[in-house]
């Protein structure tokens, strides 16, 4: 399994852009990069999903460089109610059935 | 649309008993379904996972199991629990096209 480092903790205010980049230098070729986000006491929440180059959605953007030994998610605007642990994972591809290992993830605190 | 239940909400069992834990889901068919432990302040571990009716993988070895009597019902057990159990207990299930998981309410589980 790739594993992935990400910072500990970061903290953001709000109204700025956020960007929290994940680290996985030994990502297989079939691996794709995926962002959940978890508040406490709930299960996490898919972000984003990507495999090369750069994804967005309503939510969120992912940029992957052309080496894939790195991903950057990015939160626009953040808001109060985006302070919560962001978690990278490496693997699949999207139809095998085994699950990625959630690491530590990374804490995210938006301040007023 | 889907919806995925886990019960008990929280539970406090002593050390040396058993334990049961169900998780179902609603709205889709054939899913994969998994198992996740969350300790205190760190990452999701993945115990089982299923890709249907009585086949279950085992991540990691441990006093726990893990039964798919059917399609959209995953149970966790345990003979006899540990202090080492207690934690948030996460059902998570995926289905086509297979790129994110979607996360149950989680079971709170405290050993003493």
């Amino acid at each position: 399994l790739a594993k992935t480092t990400q910072p500990i903790s970061m903290d953001s205010y709000e109204g700025q852009e956020v960007n929290i980049t994940c680290s996985h230098n030994n990502i297989a070729t079939n691996d794709y990069i995926t962002w959940y986000q978890q508040f406490p006491s709930q299960g996490p929440r898919f972000i984003i999903q990507g495999y090369k180059t750069k994804v967005t959605n309503e939510v969120a953007s992912l940029f992957i460089p052309a080496d894939r030994k790195s991903s950057t998610l990015s939160l626009p605007r953040v808001s109060l109610s985006d302070t919560a642990v962001y978690y990278c994972l490496v693997g699949g591809p999207p139809g095998s059935a085994r699950q990625l290992t959630f690491g530590s993830g990374t804490q995210l605190t938006v301040l007023p | 649309s889907q919806t995925i239940h886990q019960w008990p909400a929280t539970l406090v069992q002593p050390v040396g008993s058993p334990l049961s834990l169900e998780c179902t889901v609603e709205g889709t068919s054939n899913p994969n379904l998994y198992w996740y432990r969350q300790a205190a302040g760190r990452g999701l571990q993945l115990l089982f996972y299923s890709v249907g009716i009585g086949q279950i993988s085992s991540e990691v070895p441990q006093n726990l199991s893990a039964s798919r009597p059917q399609d959209r019902q995953f149970i966790l057990s345990s003979k006899k629990l540990l202090l080492s159990d207690s934690g948030f207990y996460l059902c998570a299930w995926r289905g086509a096209p297979y790129n994110e998981q979607f996360f149950g309410p989680g079971t709170r589980l405290t050993v003493l």
